[in-house]
């Protein structure tokens, strides 16, 4: 119930192309799912994050979709660019529980192509 | 305004050593997070650190071990180094006992030979 299944492993994409990264989550005590991009050499920044009583938020070109029934969410980013290549990393967690620890996914490595 | 800062920034050991990692949080937080991030996957909780006090434990063995100091920076120490240990240890930090949102440093990477 702790896990947080993450897909594509990875994800090629033309710039301006619209890449989906998806998540889905067993344990509906979580209330909290962010998204962090990791590059290379670098620790995870948090990109967006979402709660469940709304079914999306946008900032910028990233927007999450968030599936309460379905235990899903998602990561959209419009108008890729190159400098979006990075790994993605869903996560979620139990904002009122005794130390709110991440859970996080497995990764999603995307490659946007010039 | 500086993030979380780790040290140091590379370690190499071998096997049986001991092992100290070092962590400052971001200013205004007072909550200092541990994860273990091995190659190709994604973070795992080790613990958590709150009012110097450990306050959940992740599932790793007792080799691995942290305290907080009064102001609020943390340690990680992992005893009796095994090969599997090799990964990037991340500190990440955040407010008010933990209260999202967590902010990471970019982490040591620990290799054992």
């Amino acid at each position: 119930q702790q896990q947080v299944k993450q897909s594509p492993q990875s994800l090629i994409v033309q710039k301006g192309g619209i890449p989906i990264i998806n998540c889905a989550y067993e344990n509906t005590a979580f209330d909290y799912f962010p998204w962090y991009q990791q590059f290379p050499g670098k620790g995870p920044a948090l990109l967006i994050a979402i709660r469940p009583d709304v079914s999306e938020k946008k900032e910028g070109r990233f927007t999450i979709s968030f599936n309460k029934s379905a235990k899903q969410f998602s990561l959209h980013i419009m108008d890729s660019q190159p400098g979006d290549s990075a790994t993605y990393f869903c996560a979620a967690t139990r904002e009122g529980g005794a130390t709110n620890k991440l859970i996080f996914g497995t990764g999603t490595l995307l490659a946007v192509q010039p | 305004d500086a993030g979380v800062t780790q040290s140091p920034t590379h370690l190499i050991k071998t096997r049986g050593q001991q092992v100290t990692l070092r962590c400052s949080p971001k200013s205004g937080h007072d909550t200092v997070s541990w994860y273990q991030q091995a190659l190709g996957q994604g973070p795992q909780f080790i613990f958590q650190y709150y009012e110097e006090e450990e306050r959940q434990r992740g599932n790793f063995p007792d080799r691995f071990s942290g305290h907080q100091f009064p102001n609020y920076s943390s340690e990680l120490n992992v005893n009796a180094l095994l090969l599997g240990d090799s990964a990037l240890y991340l500190c990440a930090s955040s407010s008010r006992g933990g209260n999202q949102p967590q902010h990471f440093g970019d982490g040591t990477r620990l290799s054992i030979l």
